[in-house]
């Protein structure tokens, strides 16, 4: 079993829908969850971060981690063509485990 | 991509030959990582480097060796390429080893026939 699971998608919505991408894992240690943000032959970056449990919201982007149930979320608002993109959720407690990556496409 | 840089961007190789991928930083970032990304197993952590001449190995190391002589420059090194290390490696670097906040190079493109 991986120590984290992510859906790999491909998942298509129309613009201006709610998205939500989500992440299992099973290491209690993981302290840091982050989402990544990674266009089609690019390096990933860094969308958002969370450490330990709660929210966090930046704009139209919401990062759940919910650690008694060793989930995690995050939701795209208003969804636009151009954040059809790969996601990938990350953790850490000192090495980073990264699930597979979610592919979304936004439809105009 | 924060100052990174990768070479070569693309590149074909033959079973059984020595390959040598490059990584360069402007950020005098500490700390330094490769990693190998492939379909249905996200990105893979393969050596990391916490300084000069220091080093570690991380999930997928087999087969990699890495050296870091200069802060700015991380090299990873397949000694003899096997078609199993086809894949798109990315560099990263990072301020501190507990830092959330990694900045990835824009990837090499590595293809063993």
């Amino acid at each position: 079993q991986k120590e984290v699971e992510q859906d790999p998608g491909p998942l298509s919505v129309p613009e201006g829908a709610i998205v939500s991408l989500n992440c299992t894992y099973s290491n209690s240690a993981f302290q840091y969850f982050m989402w990544y943000r990674q266009y089609s032959r690019k390096g990933p970056e860094l969308l958002m971060y969370t450490y330990s449990s709660g929210n966090k919201e930046d704009g139209r982007f919401t990062a759940q981690v919910d650690k008694s149930s060793k989930y995690i979320s995050l939701f795209i608002r208003d969804s636009q063509p151009s954040d059809s993109a790969t996601y990938l959720c990350a953790m850490s407690a000192g090495d980073m485990r990264f699930g597979a990556g979610t592919r979304l496409t936004v439809k105009p | 991509d924060a100052g990174i840089t990768q070479s070569p961007r693309h590149k074909v190789t033959e079973t059984g030959t020595p390959v040598t991928l490059r990584c360069h930083q402007t950020e005098n970032h500490r700390y330094m990582y490769w990693y190998r990304q492939d379909p249905g197993h996200g990105l893979r952590l393969i050596h990391y480097s916490y300084g000069v001449k220091d080093t570690d190995k991380g999930e997928v190391s087999d087969g990699y060796s890495v050296s870091r002589s200069k802060t700015e420059d991380f090299l990873l090194t397949l000694e003899s390429a096997t078609s199993s290390q086809t894949s798109v490696y990315f560099c990263a670097i990072s301020g501190g080893r507990q830092s959330y906040e990694q900045y990835f190079g824009p990837g090499t493109r590595l293809t063993v026939t």
